[in-house]
């Protein structure tokens, strides 16, 4: 069974438009952590953000913000005010305490933004 | 040189050819991975090294040969491969193993296997 699912494959946005991308996961450790990676045209993954398990406080960091829902076993991304410079594919991905040095990732969500 | 490196970026191979993909960190970890990345596919862990012992294989062929000098350079030796092996190959590292380390990766090279 897939563990991290981003149901949305692609999506488009006009610039400035806000964008959510979806992830779910699924674990049963209670120690758990999860991740956010941009993969731009270059190829290079790029580290957005990690959150543990035990902190659901949602964190902004300027346009980029994350909603942790442990009820729902969410992880989502919003970027606001999205830019040209956002096009990429973005990843979620989970790694378990127990197996940590398994990383679990999404098929990724395809973003573009139009100007 | 930041970051994690690799070359060559890209790379054509017949399925009889023997090459090498090479990966360098210059983030001073102590843990590295090679994963494939397929076209609407999870990207797979292949291998994981730590302080250049090898802990997990997840699987992979045989044609598929990882060495791991020291905990800087990481490479992938490659030989018989099958038309369906080419993907992208993205070398990462991290400070440690463990879930709570994000990995850090390089840019990938393109395989194609003619």
């Amino acid at each position: 069974a897939q563990k991290v699912t981003q149901a949305q494959t692609e999506i488009s946005v006009v610039e400035k438009e806000d964008v959510t991308l979806d992830c779910v996961y699924e674990t049963r450790d209670t120690t758990y952590y999860l991740f956010w990676y941009k993969q731009p045209p270059s190829g290079e993954l790029v580290f957005l953000i990690r959150r543990n398990s035990f902190d659901e406080q949602n964190e902004i960091s300027g346009r980029y913000s994350w909603n942790f829902q442990k009820s729902t076993s969410s992880f989502n991304f919003t970027i606001t005010a999205s830019q040209v410079v956002d096009s990429a594919v973005y990843f979620c991905a989970l790694s378990e305490a127990d197996t940590g040095n398994q990383f679990y990732f999404g098929t990724g969500t395809s973003l573009t933004v139009i100007p | 040189e930041t970051g994690v490196t690799q070359t060559p970026r890209h790379l054509v191979m017949g399925m009889t050819n023997k090459k090498s993909l090479k990966c360098e960190q210059h983030l001073g970890h102590n843990a590295m991975y090679w994963y494939k990345q397929s076209a609407k596919k999870p990207l797979e862990l292949m291998f994981v090294y730590n302080f250049k012992e090898q802990t997990e294989n997840n699987s992979v062929p045989s044609r598929f040969s990882p060495e791991c000098p020291n905990s800087s350079h990481l490479f992938l030796h490659l030989h018989t491969l099958q038309p369906e092996d080419s993907a992208l190959y993205l070398c990462a590292s991290s400070l440690h193993l463990g879930g709570s380390y994000e990995q850090y990766f390089g840019p990938g090279t393109r395989l194609t296997v003619t």
